[in-house]
């Protein structure tokens, strides 16, 4: 099955500066990557997705970006707000899975004003 | 996307007893839904997936007998703990599979004592 490394495990910052999430899958027959922000006691929101026809997507101050050779993809949040502060997690989909969400082990982001 | 709510959002109970968890999908017809487990500070891990009118896919060391799941309609899973005991206690998921990508509840805080 598909396994999803993510790092790093917490990741601090100060307001306005970039933050970047990476994460490696191992199935290359999956073929679309969400993007989840999750605070604490509440159910995670998709921030952003790509997919695997894609390299890269940008939305606002979110970016995404994929490559499928290295089977690894990327978040990059930019102009960072102490409201981005919350757990990301990458996420992956093989196509032969009946669409199961397969999940990285989550990134705590600090925005420090 | 679809609008996914659970009940209840928190329950309390003594070890021993059965706790039933209802997913509901409001506006969204969802032949497919996923249960996951999530305790503090890890990821969500998918438990099974709820197929409508069939008998539920379990992960690889979770217990069917004891993580009961029906999903009898299009609209509704629930998922029953049975004999529930203090190393139940998380924060459980549902979410429904939409025609791009899951869509979460709000989730269903288990307390057991």
């Amino acid at each position: 099955g598909e396994n999803v490394e993510q790092h790093p495990s917490t990741l601090s910052v100060q307001e306005g500066d970039s933050a970047v999430i990476k994460c490696t899958y191992s199935d290359s027959a999956s073929n679309y990557f969400p993007w989840y922000k999750q605070e604490l006691g509440k159910r995670p929101q998709l921030i952003i997705d790509i997919r695997s026809n894609v390299g890269e997507k940008k939305d606002q101050r979110i970016a995404v970006t994929l490559n499928k050779t290295a089977k690894h993809f990327s978040l990059h949040i930019t102009e960072t707000q102490p409201e981005d502060s919350a757990v990301y997690f990458c996420a992956a989909v093989s196509s032969g899975s009946a669409r199961q969400l397969t999940f990285g082990s989550g990134t705590q982001l600090t925005v420090l004003p | 996307g679809a609008v996914v709510s659970q009940h209840p959002s928190r329950v309390i109970c003594k070890s021993g007893t059965s706790v039933k968890i209802e997913c509901r999908s409001l506006d969204f017809q969802a032949t497919t839904m996923f249960w996951y487990r999530q305790f503090p500070k890890q990821s969500l891990m998918l438990m099974a997936t709820s197929n409508e009118g069939s008998k539920a896919t379990y992960e690889q060391g979770v217990e069917k007998d004891k993580f009961l799941i029906n999903h009898a309609s299009l609209t509704l899973s629930t998922l029953t703990v049975t004999s529930a005991h203090p190393e139940d206690s998380s924060f459980y998921i549902c979410s429904v599979l939409g025609a791009d990508t899951q869509y979460f509840g709000p989730g269903t805080r288990l307390t057991v004592l």
